[in-house]
This record gives C-alpha cells, structure tokens and sequence, in this order.
C-alpha cells in the first residue's frame, strides 16, 4: 500500500484539454512536492508547497495543497504535448515517500 | 552543468554478481540519496548521507550497502544480486536532507539482474 496515492494512474489526452491529477494521504506533511519526470531521466521539481490550502501556479499549472495538508491536486490548463510525461507527488516529514505517479500523455 | 553524475547507465548482472554504482554532485549539496524506481511503485529510497560521514536506512535498504566517500561522492553497492534487484537507480542529492529543499536528480542507472 502506497503511503500517496496518486490519481488517475493512466491519463491520455487531447491537446488542448484540461485536467486534474490527485495526491492522497491519509498522514499530515509538514510539505509536498510536485516533479515531472520524461523517459530516460530522473524527475525534476515543479513545486513544494508548505501551508495547508496553499494554491501555486507555474504558468499553466496550478498546485493546490490540501487544508489538512494530507493531500494535494495538480491542475493542468490547455494542455499542450510537452506536458506529456510522469508526475509524481512526494511528501516530506522526516523522511520523504513518493506515490506512483500519473502518466499523462497529450496528443496534438 | 553537470549536476548529479551516475555511473555506469545500464548493466546487465548474473545473480549473484557484485557490482557498484556510482554516484557524484557538483553543487555542494550536503545530503545524497539512492533510490530504486519500479513500475506502478514510485521511487522507493534505499540509502541516505544526511551529511558527509553519515548514512542511514531508507524504505527498502536490504541487499544493499553504501559509501559517503566524501562530499561529492556517494557509491551503491550490491554484494549479491538478485532478480528481484532489476530496477531503474536513480541518485539524488539536496542542501539538507528531507528539508522541502530541492532535491536534483541523476538521470538514472538501468540495471538488469538475470
């Protein structure tokens, strides 16, 4: 069972659309961090979010942390085919777990 | 800008063959991470050097060990390997560790244990 929970795991989408990817927990971080990762290298951070209900954007991406700071959402405007790759949310106390990720691809 | 260097980026092991892979940062970074990447699994840490002279367990350290050779350098080694050890290694290292600093990525070992 994955500490974070990520949602959907599959996403396939046209260029253009929207979409919203989830991070679940049911334990409290003191922060969350977003990454991408493209195949054949190591993830990149998009952005750590700190304060519970948190909103950051990042041009086309808005990030939100939840409330509670158990969860966190991923909101992606007008996707365009270089969103295509793997997010994966990761979460820090004293240590630091990542969730599976969501694999997103936009068609042109 | 080199940023995190992995060394080697595939290999193909017999079980029970040993191997190290080896890992070095250019950016002063005080902690270092390694981590294993499996489908459907995440990233899974395995080792960490909070800091020069120190490393500690992660989630998943059996079958494992590791060196903090200095500063810039920190090696995985597996005495024995497994099948079960087929995966994608990736290095990492930050500032501090488990801070919400940012943590900067190698781009990954593929290793193959048949």
């Amino acid at each position: 069972t994955q500490l974070l929970e990520q949602s959907p795991q599959f996403l396939s989408i046209q260029e253009g659309e929207n979409l919203t990817v989830y991070c679940n927990s049911s334990s409290v971080f003191s922060s969350l961090q977003w990454y991408r990762q493209e195949p054949g290298e190591g993830p990149v951070l998009l952005v750590t979010v700190v304060t519970g209900g948190e909103v950051k954007k990042l041009k086309r991406l808005t990030f939100q942390f939840g409330d509670a700071r158990k969860d966190s959402s991923l909101h992606i405007t007008a996707a365009q085919p270089g969103d295509t790759g793997l997010y994966l949310c990761a979460g820090i106390n004293n240590d630091m777990r990542f969730g599976a990720g969501t694999r997103l691809t936009v068609k042109p | 800008n080199a940023g995190v260097t992995q060394t080697p980026k595939f290999q193909v092991l017999k079980t029970g063959q040993s191997m190290t892979l080896q890992c070095a940062q250019d950016m002063n970074h005080n902690s270092m991470y390694w981590y294993r990447q499996d489908p459907g699994m995440g990233l899974r840490l395995i080792y960490y050097s909070a800091s020069e002279g120190t490393t500690d367990k992660g989630e998943v350290p059996n079958g494992y060990n590791v060196s903090r050779l200095n500063k810039r350098e920190f090696s995985l080694r597996l005495e024995s390997a497994a099948p079960s050890q087929t995966s994608v290694y990736f290095c990492a290292s930050s500032i501090q560790v488990f801070s919400g600093n940012t943590i900067y990525f190698g781009e990954g070992s593929w290793l193959t244990v048949v």
